[in-house]
């Protein structure tokens, strides 16, 4: 299995764009979470979903911030309008819920940089 | 205030030499702890975890303890190599997918 994979692994955009994030959970897994890292504040959940459905939002910090995730196997998370205090490393992580210690296996994260 | 404390907030050590790193919580109700390490550039990965019931688990060389009366984790590392070099990060659940991070302690081994 590859892991869970995001795209893009940086991205560098101005003030105000927006920035569309991507990931692919492992196959297999019913629940998926974004993160935020930032050296100021450390690893911080911003939404998670279960079975497809946004299960606990309360981590996502303003209007500017969506995720969506139309099937298992895809989610996005979108910031729009970007800006620069939005600069982090943004990680996606998948489990299994359900018996067991639904350990969380995270993916290689996305550099965002706003100008 | 955090619910997660780990301590020290960096250490370097020389190759070879033992550490152990603290993780204190206020995390209630408590479900499990982690500990995670997480290389410079990816994403943490999975070391240990640890129910209520459980005060001690080995995964190579290192040895996670839980003391759930106190409400205290350690994470000691044996015989250190230059690849232990990362941050780790204590993580503890009050209940499923409900979890509080730590800030990380970021461990530089040296030759």
């Amino acid at each position: 299995d590859a892991g869970v994979i995001q795209s893009p692994r940086h991205e560098v955009t101005e003030m105000g764009q927006e920035v569309t994030l991507r990931c692919k959970p492992i196959s297999g897994h019913n629940s998926l979470f974004w993160y935020r890292q930032t050296m100021m504040r450390g690893l911080e959940l911003l939404i998670y979903f279960n079975n497809n459905v946004p299960i606990d939002d309360s981590g996502m910090p303003e209007d500017r911030f969506s995720a969506k995730m139309p099937n298992a196997s895809f989610s996005t998370l979108k910031i729009q309008p970007s800006e620069p205090r939005d600069s982090a490393v943004y990680f996606c992580a998948s489990s299994f819920m359900g018996r067991g210690s639904n350990e969380q296996f995270f993916g290689p994260g996305t550099r965002l940089t706003v100008l | 205030k955090n619910q997660v404390e780990q301590s020290p907030q960096s250490l370097i050590i020389l190759e070879g030499k033992n550490c152990t790193l603290q993780c204190n919580y206020t995390v209630s109700p408590f479900s499990n702890l982690r500990w995670y390490k997480q290389d410079t550039g990816r994403g943490p990965v999975s070391l240990t975890i640890m129910t209520f019931s459980e005060n001690t688990k080995s995964n190579g060389r290192y040895t996670a303890t839980l003391d759930a009366d106190t409400k205290q984790s350690s994470l000691h590392i044996t015989a250190s190599q230059l690849s232990d070099s990362a941050s780790y990060i204590c993580v503890v659940s009050a209940r499923t997918n409900d979890m509080r991070f730590g800030a990380g302690t970021r461990l530089t081994v040296k030759p």
